[in-house]
């Protein structure tokens, strides 16, 4: 079991670059979800993918950040024009999604983001 | 008001403790409970993962869930140094598969 994968685990970028993330999931597993996390806060849903199809974006996804999952594996994030702002830890998690069964969601080691 | 609240702490403890640490929620179609640990700069770590109202044990590990209260809590039993590390509980509504909701964290640190 390799688990979800991230990388970069480190990123400083100068305000108005652009940045991607990568995320490799658990195999097996259809579901593939980022979140954001700043210090002394809980992880914010940004959005989502259930195989290829990105299901639901939050409102916290400017029309910066894209996300994308081709043929349903891997998944990159990218954030255009940084900001301060988005000084973040983003985090990658998985999950085998059985309907009315429910899921839960297995995380990554997160990719730091400092915009200086 | 915040869909899920957690008591920031810090929590300190010394070494054997029994540590408490709870949520509170609003929403009550949460259905499916969970705690993460989360050391310092990682991601988290699933520990207990519930199903509507009752106790759920795993080693020194106890997740509790009241739904009247709206209330959750996950008790750890013979607290060690190795369990300092931030808390989160998360939540699921049983009709929709996609958006967890987590609360801010505890931090907690066991003192040798």
């Amino acid at each position: 079991d390799t688990g979800v994968s991230q990388n970069p685990r480190h990123k400083i970028t100068k305000r108005g670059q652009n940045v991607t993330f990568r995320c490799d999931p658990i195999s097996e597993h259809n579901r593939l979800y980022w979140y954001r996390q700043t210090l002394g806060q809980g992880p914010e849903f940004l959005t989502y993918f259930q195989n290829e199809a990105q299901l639901e974006k939050s409102r916290l996804l400017s029309d910066r950040f894209s996300a994308e999952r081709p043929k349903g594996s891997f998944s990159t994030l990218e954030i255009q024009r940084t900001e301060q702002g988005d000084s973040a830890m983003y985090l990658c998690a998985s999950s085998f999604y059985r309907g009315r069964s429910g899921n839960t969601i297995y995380f990554g080691e997160g990719s730091w983001l400092t915009v200086v | 008001q915040k869909e899920v609240e957690q008591d920031p702490g810090p929590l300190s403890v010394p070494e054997g403790a029994i540590v408490s640490l709870n949520c509170t929620y609003s929403n009550s179609a949460f259905q499916y409970f969970m705690w993460y640990r989360q050391y310092s700069r990682k991601g988290p770590e699933l520990l207990m993962y519930t199903y509507s109202s009752g106790n759920k044990e795993d080693g020194r590990f106890t997740a509790q869930v009241d739904k009247s209260s709206k209330y959750i809590s996950l008790f750890i039993r013979d607290s060690q140094p190795s369990d300092s590390a931030t808390y989160l509980c998360a939540m699921i509504r049983y009709y929709t598969g996609n958006q967890f909701y987590f609360g801010t964290g505890t931090s907690l640190t066991v003192i040798p």
